[in-house]
């Protein structure tokens, strides 16, 4: 089955740092995307990983591990306008559908 | 180059009508993705669509129905409504198909359905 788990909410202060975990179980691998979701906007591309480590770009940071299914978004010397819902989402194999599955969300709220 | 567009923006609609949804992709996006979003539900994966063929489909039934044109924009189509269909319907287009690496999809602002 597909499942991907995130938490549901959390909180952080401004200027600090916040990491969002995300695990999956999915059918096939190709790729775990991050995206931000202001409430009553479309998502938006944070970032992509397909091999294991860190990608780095600007304040955020994605990390992945294919073998323990999991990833987490480092959110870094955080701003107000951060607070969003923050949506993992795994792609499944070309060859089975390549389809775009999301977690729940994680809704961060940035505190002053 | 322009964003993803759809229309209308908002519906309201009653139960055991149907209803059409519109969504144009960025220029020289070949693939459509729509999704539907509810507060219990999340982000769920409707079908996609490339080269005017349905390529990938969610578990969704048979009342959830679209097609794409020649010119890539696409269309959805929910019959019967039901009260359980009032969601945020989110069309993503992206260059390529489904599972081709790292393509991101740029979601549309959407199109708010409200079934009575």
């Amino acid at each position: 089955g597909q499942n991907i788990d995130q938490p549901t909410e959390m909180t952080a202060t401004e200027g600090a740092i916040v990491q969002i975990n995300c695990t999956y179980q999915t059918s096939g691998f190709n790729g775990l995307f991050w995206y931000q979701q202001h409430a009553g906007e479309a998502p938006t591309f944070l970032s992509y990983n397909v091999l294991d480590g860190l990608e780095e770009k600007g304040r955020f940071s994605s990390f992945l591990s294919r073998s323990k299914g999991y990833s987490y978004l480092l959110l870094k010397e955080l701003q107000m306008k951060d607070s969003a819902s923050y949506l993992c989402a795994v792609r499944t194999a070309y060859n089975q559908g390549g389809k775009l599955i999301f977690g729940q969300g994680t809704e961060l709220s940035v505190k002053p | 180059k322009a964003g993803v567009t759809q229309t209308p923006r908002y519906l309201i609609k009653t139960r055991g009508q149907q209803v059409t949804l519109s969504c144009s992709p960025i220029s020289g996006h070949r693939s459509v993705s729509w999704y539907q979003q509810t507060p219990g539900q999340g982000l769920q994966f409707l079908f996609e669509y490339f080269s005017e063929t349905q390529r990938n489909k969610g578990n969704f039934p048979g009342r959830f129905s679209g097609r794409q044109f020649s010119n890539s924009r696409s269309e959805m189509n929910v019959s019967t409504l039901e009260l359980g269909d009032s969601a945020l319907y989110l069309c993503a287009s992206s260059l390529l198909v489904g599972g081709q690496g790292g393509v991101e999809q740029y979601f549309g602002p959407g199109t708010r359905l409200t079934v009575t």
